[in-house]
């Protein structure tokens, strides 16, 4: 594998029940990103950790709840969500350290919440 | 504070045309600039950046984007459009050279290619 790779690629989730999204970099970077991606609507940056320390949360909902074990995996865990949270998200890495700060993505996990 | 404009939500060209992708940007510190491509139900994919060298920047597939301080401009172009640049592109900018990034990225402009 190279790159960003997420898992699963595609969810359907009722409003009541817990998944979970997957997020895997394989470049050695430091810092990973979770946005959500609404039609019609610019890209929200969701959470931000830097070397496993989350650094920023953009008032995101409780309902969910990240996770970051360790530089190389990132959870986004999901529950209670309504159908309004129904978006394509998507995982981001950054070296996190000296470099022009570009951020590389994965291809998304598309969400329906029904 | 930062932030992006891309000037028009879609733009559409006839195959072999110019293709001319608007970004206008505002940062309180010399900015680093960066253009990405989205496919369909993919992610983005870095096109290419500007990082305070060179104002003539050059990307994959084509592409190149022009620095002007004085407009606060990074347009995106590409001389003669192939269908296969059909895609959203989106402009960011990040005032951080070191430690974690924060992009702030426009709204997307949607390019259709006619044949």
């Amino acid at each position: 594998e190279t790159g960003v790779t997420q898992t699963p690629r595609h969810l359907v989730m009722g409003m009541t029940n817990k998944k979970s999204l997957k997020c895997e970099q394989h470049l050695g970077h430091n810092a990973m990103y979770w946005y959500k991606q609404s039609a019609k609507k610019p890209l929200e940056l969701m959470f931000v950790y830097n070397f496993k320390e989350q650094t920023e949360n953009n008032s995101v909902p409780s309902r969910f709840s990240p996770e970051c074990p360790n530089s190389s995996h990132l959870f986004l865990h999901l529950h209670t969500l309504q159908p309004e949270d129904s978006a394509l998200y998507l995982c981001a890495s950054s070296p996190g350290t000296s470099g022009s700060g570009e951020q590389y993505f994965g291809p998304g996990t598309r969400l329906t919440v029904t | 504070a930062q932030s992006v404009t891309q000037l028009g939500s879609h733009v559409s060209v006839s195959e072999g045309a110019l293709v001319l992708l608007r970004c206008n940007y505002s940062s309180s510190v010399p900015p680093y600039l960066f253009w990405y491509v989205q496919y369909p139900n993919q992610g983005l994919q870095l096109l290419l950046k500007y990082t305070s060298a060179a104002t003539l920047v050059k990307g994959i597939n084509g592409f190149e984007a022009e620095f002007k301080k004085s407009e606060t401009s990074f347009h995106l172009t590409k001389p003669s459009a192939h269908m296969s640049d059909a895609a959203e592109y989106f402009c960011a900018v990040s005032d951080r050279a070191s430690g974690y990034s924060t992009l702030t990225f426009g709204k997307g402009t949607m390019l259709l290619v006619s044949p």
